[in-house]
C-alpha cells in the first residue's frame, strides 16, 4: 500500500492496550472537530466528531476529549486491535474554515 | 451503494500532459470536494461544489479545473500537468449544501498521480 506522509509522528501500543492520540489546533474560533482514521490505501474515514460546547463524547471504543482553553484535541482508543493501525488525524472547522492536521500514525504492537 | 469512487487508481503524467481525474458519489450528495494530500501536510482543498452547476475554488486552486453537470460526477481536470502536482487526490461528499461541510464527509479511495 502507499504510505500518506513520510515523516508522522507515530504512536506504537500494545494490543490490548489504550491509545491516546493528541491534537494541537491553531483556531480558538473553531467550533467544531473531527478525528478521522485513514489505512494504508484507502481514504479518510470518519470516527468520531465534537462541538466545542462540549468537552468529552463517547463512540463505540473512542472517547475524544476537547480542551478548549489550551486548544487541545485527543482520541482515546480502548483496548486497541489490529486493525486499528493506521493514520489518524483531526480537523476543525471554523470561520468557514476546514483545516486538517497532518496526522499520527498508530502501530500496534502484537 | 459503491459510496464515492475514484477512477483511476494510479497515474503517471509527463510535463505538460493533460488529463481528468474522476469522482462519482451514488448517496444523491449535495456537497463535493477535491483534496490533495502530500506528506507532511494535512489534506488541502481544492475545489469544491456545493450543487450541481455551481463550483467554487478551495486553499490550492492553481492548476486545477473542475465542473459538476450531474449531481453524481464532479471530475477534476489537470490542464497541464507539472511536478508540483505529484500527490495523493481524494474526492469527497457530503449531504451538506453549505460552504463548509460540518456533515461528515464520505471519502473516495484516492488517485496517486505522479507527474515526471
Amino acid at each position: 500500500g502507499e504510505s500518506v506522509g513520510l515523516h508522522l509522528p507515530t504512536l506504537s501500543v500494545q494490543e490490548g492496550d489504550n491509545s491516546i492520540i493528541n491534537c494541537a489546533y491553531s483556531n480558538s474560533a473553531s467550533d467544531y472537530f473531527i478525528w478521522y482514521k485513514q489505512e494504508s490505501g484507502k481514504g479518510p474515514q470518519f470516527i468520531i466528531d465534537i462541538r466545542s460546547n462540549m468537552d468529552k463524547r463517547q463512540g463505540q471504543r473512542v472517547t475524544v476529549l476537547l480542551n478548549k482553553t489550551v486548544k487541545h484535541l485527543s482520541l482515546q482508543i480502548a483496548a486497541t486491535q489490529p486493525g486499528d493501525s493506521a493514520v489518524y488525524f483531526c480537523a476543525e472547522i471554523g470561520n468557514e474554515k476546514l483545516t486538517f492536521g497532518t496526522g499520527t500514525r498508530l502501530t500496534i504492537i502484537p | 451503494n459503491a459510496g464515492v469512487t475514484q477512477t483511476p487508481k494510479f497515474q503517471v503524467l509527463k510535463t505538460g500532459q493533460s488529463m481528468t481525474l474522476q469522482c462519482a458519489q451514488d448517496m444523491n450528495h449535495e456537497y463535493m470536494s477535491w483534496y490533495r494530500q502530500d506528506p507532511g501536510m494535512g489534506l488541502r482543498l481544492i475545489h469544491y461544489s456545493v450543487g450541481a452547476g455551481i463550483t467554487d475554488q478551495g486553499e490550492v486552486p492553481n492548476g486545477y479545473n473542475v465542473s459538476r453537470s450531474t449531481t453524481e460526477d464532479f471530475p477534476l481536470r489537470l490542464l497541464s500537468a507539472a511536478p508540483s502536482q505529484t500527490s495523493v487526490y481524494f474526492c469527497a461528499s457530503s449531504y451538506s449544501t453549505s460552504g463548509v461541510s460540518t456533515d461528515t464527509q464520505y471519502f473516495g479511495p484516492g488517485t496517486r498521480l505522479t507527474v515526471l
